[in-house]
């Protein structure tokens, strides 16, 4: 089945930082989806993106399906924005979203 | 909308019993996914109904687990027997399928199961 990549693993930021985080996947995508996990466990979507750049208040997200992969970026962290950042594909005929293993994010104040 | 609604949020049991979850999707989805998250194997898809069908059971761990959507509005994961390895965070997620089922899903807050 497809794979999907992230990295890195881990990332501590002072607050005001700003980051990417890389998504790469093995195969070609039909879909593509960025959630942030809280620290409470909760799922957020953040993007609904198979291709192109879309931008939503610090956040923007950037996915390029002809070289298999998509970046998120965050601007001017805050600690709101800690937790686990995944990426997640769908790959042509297969109706299964398969997640990457996460970026895991901390802010510090 | 209120969201995609699970329930109970935590769940403490003891190995042998049975544990049913439950679920009601966002209002007019016609795609149903439940998920498991463990440290171990991170977000795995379990099994998922269109139109309250079954569509692929093939991540159901075993025949302990069964599930069913007996109406639009409303899904249950069910353990029996449960035991201590299927402690985990349950998630289920819905969406608009648009004919297909690539489409944006929503998850719901989770439910923490610990199996003692």
């Amino acid at each position: 089945g497809i794979q999907v990549e992230q990295s890195p693993p881990d990332l501590i930021l002072q607050e005001g930082a700003n980051s990417t985080l890389r998504c790469n996947f093995s195969d070609s995508v039909n879909n593509l989806q960025w959630f942030h996990q809280n620290p409470w466990g909760q799922l957020i979507n953040l993007f609904y993106i198979p291709s192109g750049t879309k931008q939503n208040g610090r956040l923007s997200a950037t996915t390029v399906a002809t070289e298999r992969y998509s970046l998120l970026y965050i601007s001017s962290s805050q600690t709101t924005d800690s937790g686990v950042y995944f990426c997640a594909v769908w790959g042509f005929g297969n109706e299964k979203l398969t997640f990457g293993t996460g970026t895991r994010l901390t802010i510090i104040p | 909308d209120a969201g995609v609604i699970q329930s109970p949020r935590h769940e403490v049991t003891e190995m042998g019993q049975e544990v049913t979850l439950r679920c009601k999707p966002i209002s007019g989805h016609d795609y149903l996914f439940w998920y498991r998250q463990t440290m171990m194997r991170g977000l795995e898809l379990l099994i998922y109904f269109n139109n309250n069908v079954p569509i692929d059971d093939s991540g159901m761990p075993e025949d302990r687990f069964s599930a069913k959507m007996p109406n639009a509005s409303f899904s249950t994961l069910k353990i029996q027997p449960s035991e201590p390895r299927d402690s985990a965070v349950y998630f289920c997620a819905s969406s608009t399928p648009w004919g297909t089922a690539y489409n944006e899903q929503f998850f719901g807050p989770g439910t923490r199961l610990t199996v003692l």
